[in-house]
């Protein structure tokens, strides 16, 4: 069964880091990019970043680039997102999402971490 | 900017109507258009993929189709478990939203 386990969300300050991680089973890893895709409470759905199989290719939606980064470890299975300098207005359910690349669905997501950003 | 512009943002419907929403693109693109359903409190399920093939274990009451800029993902029949919302997807844009409530 193919299965991706968020964590390393919280509530986290205005000017503060967090670190996501996604756990990712069931599935040859290696094989699949990876996205993080994220939802205000009670929103709708935004594409955050992206990283391919091998990682040495990310991107970025514009409201998160310089401040996010994302990697991988195909060794273990895992996928990371780094936030910095985090605003409110990242305060969102992240989502680790999974694709077989260009032209192919998200076709299975994790349950998603909440990040708070609040003083 | 590209945009995937769904409609209506939200329907009440009784059981066994028939629901129709629709996706139009800013620009044409390719049949890779993606429906996901999202149920209160749970992830996003992919639904159906390019344009309009059904993904294992979805009921056949869900169907979808379009091409160039106007999609549309239709339920012939609502079932009680079919109210949520439901999204469109081309590349990394997702549409707003459709929330799908009991009428």
């Amino acid at each position: 069964e193919v299965q991706l386990v968020e964590s390393g969300g919280g509530l986290v300050q205005p000017g503060g880091s967090l670190r996501l991680s996604c756990a990712a089973s069931g599935f040859r890893f290696s094989d699949y990019w990876i996205h993080w895709i994220r939802q205000v409470p009670g929103k709708g759905l935004a594409w955050v970043s992206r990283i391919t199989i091998d990682g040495s290719n990310t991107a970025f939606a514009d409201s998160v680039k310089g401040r996010f980064t994302i990697s991988r470890d195909n060794a273990k299975n895992m996928v990371y997102l780094q936030l910095r300098s985090l605003r409110v207005e990242d305060t969102a359910v992240y989502y680790c999402v999974r694709d077989g690349g260009v032209g192919t669905p998200f076709d299975h997501w994790g349950q998603g971490t909440l990040v708070t950003v609040s003083s | 900017d590209f945009q995937m512009t769904q409609s209506p943002s939200s329907l009440s419907a009784s059981v066994g109507d028939r629901v129709t929403i629709t996706c139009r693109a800013s620009q044409s693109i390719s049949s890779s258009v993606n429906w996901y359903q999202q149920k209160s409190g749970k992830a996003p399920k992919l639904l159906i993929d390019a344009a309009s093939t059904l993904q294992s274990g979805v009921p056949s009451r869900f169907s979808g189709s379009g091409s160039g800029t106007d999609f549309t993902l239709t339920i012939s029949s609502l079932q009680p478990e079919d109210f949520a919302t439901y999204y469109c997807q081309w590349s990394w844009t997702f549409g707003q939203g459709t929330r799908v409530e009991i009428k």
